[in-house]
């Protein structure tokens, strides 16, 4: 199994342009999620799904689009960047049989800079 | 709504010394609690979690951890470190109720010298 892949690994961009960040699992889970990581500040949630067309915002969506049209993808779309979204992004999936309880699993993650 | 404090952003460590992590938690509904290790460059994996039995959990690569209820915390240790240990660690809690919806501290980086 590959586990959870996202790509790409980096990316810089122009403030006001627009891109999808990619992630996919091969484990078969219902849960995937969107983070970001920045300094002093641990991972926050920006958005969350728990199966296929089923999709809910975190704890800061605002800048951010998401869609789950299958189990295995999850792209998570800036629909025009800012500065402020310069951050690491992490991918994550878990199973929903234990639900809270459950192991999530990271990809490796996608740095992006917005100049 | 959750809250982690993880006390120490920094700990620097010799090689072969123990190494204790602290973390503290607000809650006012259960929560399952975990601990996650970010190597350089790469994504987090779990080190241990906590869901429910006995309060002393233990982990892969040795590391361990006791949840104490009374005073919301959920300290992680290691006995013995190894220069592979240098990495960030994140404490992370969950209502047990909730769809995945980790609240995470802000980490604490170990630097493992020799």
């Amino acid at each position: 199994n590959a586990g959870v892949t996202q790509t790409p690994k980096f990316q810089v961009l122009k403030t006001g342009q627009s891109m999808t960040l990619q992630c996919a699992q091969d484990m078969n889970h219902e849960y995937m999620s969107w983070y970001r990581q920045d300094p002093g500040m641990g991972l926050r949630l920006i958005h969350y799904s728990v199966g296929a067309g089923i999709t809910d915002q975190g704890e800061v969506p605002n800048g951010y689009n998401v869609s789950r049209s299958t189990t295995e993808d999850f792209p998570l779309r800036l629909l025009s960047a800012a500065p402020s979204q310069t951050s690491v992004y992490f991918c994550a999936s878990s199973n929903l049989a234990g639900v809270a309880g459950e192991t999530q699993y990271f990809g490796p993650g996608t740095r992006l800079l917005v100049l | 709504a959750q809250s982690v404090t993880q006390l120490d952003s920094q700990v620097p460590v010799f090689e072969e010394a123990p190494v204790e992590l602290r973390c503290n938690y607000s809650s006012s509904v259960s929560v399952y609690l975990f601990w996650y290790v970010q190597y350089p460059n790469q994504g987090l994996q779990l080190l241990l979690k906590y869901l429910s039995g006995s309060t002393l959990v233990k982990g892969i690569n040795g590391f361990e951890a006791e949840f104490n209820k009374s005073q919301t915390s959920f300290h992680l240790r290691k006995p013995s470190v190894h220069i592979s240990d240098t990495a960030e660690y994140f404490c992370a809690v969950i209502p047990t109720d909730s769809w995945g919806k980790l609240q995470f501290g802000a980490g604490t980086q170990v630097v493992v010298t020799p």
